[in-house]
């Protein structure tokens, strides 16, 4: 089982309307929780980094919250454009050895339609 | 901006060949990471490298070996490529004990 989970897998929103994607994790303890974008045929971009002590954070139209007591982040798209579309990936750093290791959900992929 | 450069976007191989992905990156960065990305999988780690000759599994190495001779370059090898190994493949890297991760545009590889 997945140890970062994401939903929905696949969502379809109309060019402007706001939409939210969830992530539940259950991997302990973390680093920090990250959510990327990742555009068709390219590697993932970093949105935002939280801490388990940050509630949210955002950038730009991009807001993420993290509820650490209940292991649970989600991502709000304010005022979607088109180029939004994208899979939006939740991504936990734990400890690992001597370092740290990203475990990345499943991914949500969003389609933004005019 | 941290540039990660992964050599191919699209790469075909028969059955049984020996496969080459190449990456480099140029901002100096320690560590490096070769993850596969499969739909509905995520991305999950191959290997890792936290400096020149250092290489450790992931989570799926078998199949695969790496190699890191200098600190810019990390090279994922196949050494007799099979259908299951289908799949993007993504590199990564990072300055160690900080948390900025750049990942290259990913290879995808089809095995046939």
């Amino acid at each position: 089982k997945n140890q970062v989970e994401q939903s929905p897998q696949s969502l379809i929103i109309l060019e402007g309307k706001n939409c939210t994607l969830q992530c539940n994790y259950t991997v302990s303890p973390f680093s920090n929780l990250r959510w990327y974008k990742q555009d068709t045929g390219r590697g993932p971009v970093s949105l935002t980094i939280m801490t388990f002590s940050e509630n949210t954070k955002s950038n730009g139209r991009y807001t993420a919250t993290l509820d650490a007591d209940t292991k649970q982040s989600s991502l709000h798209i304010t005022a979607s454009q088109l180029s939004d579309s994208a899979s939006y990936i939740c991504v936990v750093k734990v400890p690992r050895g001597a370092g740290n290791m990203l475990t990345f959900g499943g991914g949500t992929r969003l389609m933004v339609k005019p | 901006d941290v540039k990660v450069t992964q050599s191919s976007r699209y790469l075909v191989k028969r059955t049984g060949e020996k496969v080459f992905l190449e990456c480099v990156q140029d901002m100096d960065h320690e560590n490096m990471f070769w993850y596969r990305q499969d739909p509905g999988l995520g991305l999950r780690l191959i290997y890792f490298s936290y400096d020149v000759k250092m290489k450790e599994k992931g989570d799926i190495p078998e199949g695969y070996s790496v190699s890191r001779e200098k600190k810019e370059r990390f090279s994922l090898i196949l050494e007799s490529a099979s259908t299951n190994q289908t799949s993007m493949y993504l590199c990564a890297s990072s300055v160690g004990g900080r948390d900025g991760y750049t990942f290259g545009s990913g290879t995808r590889l089809t095995v046939v």
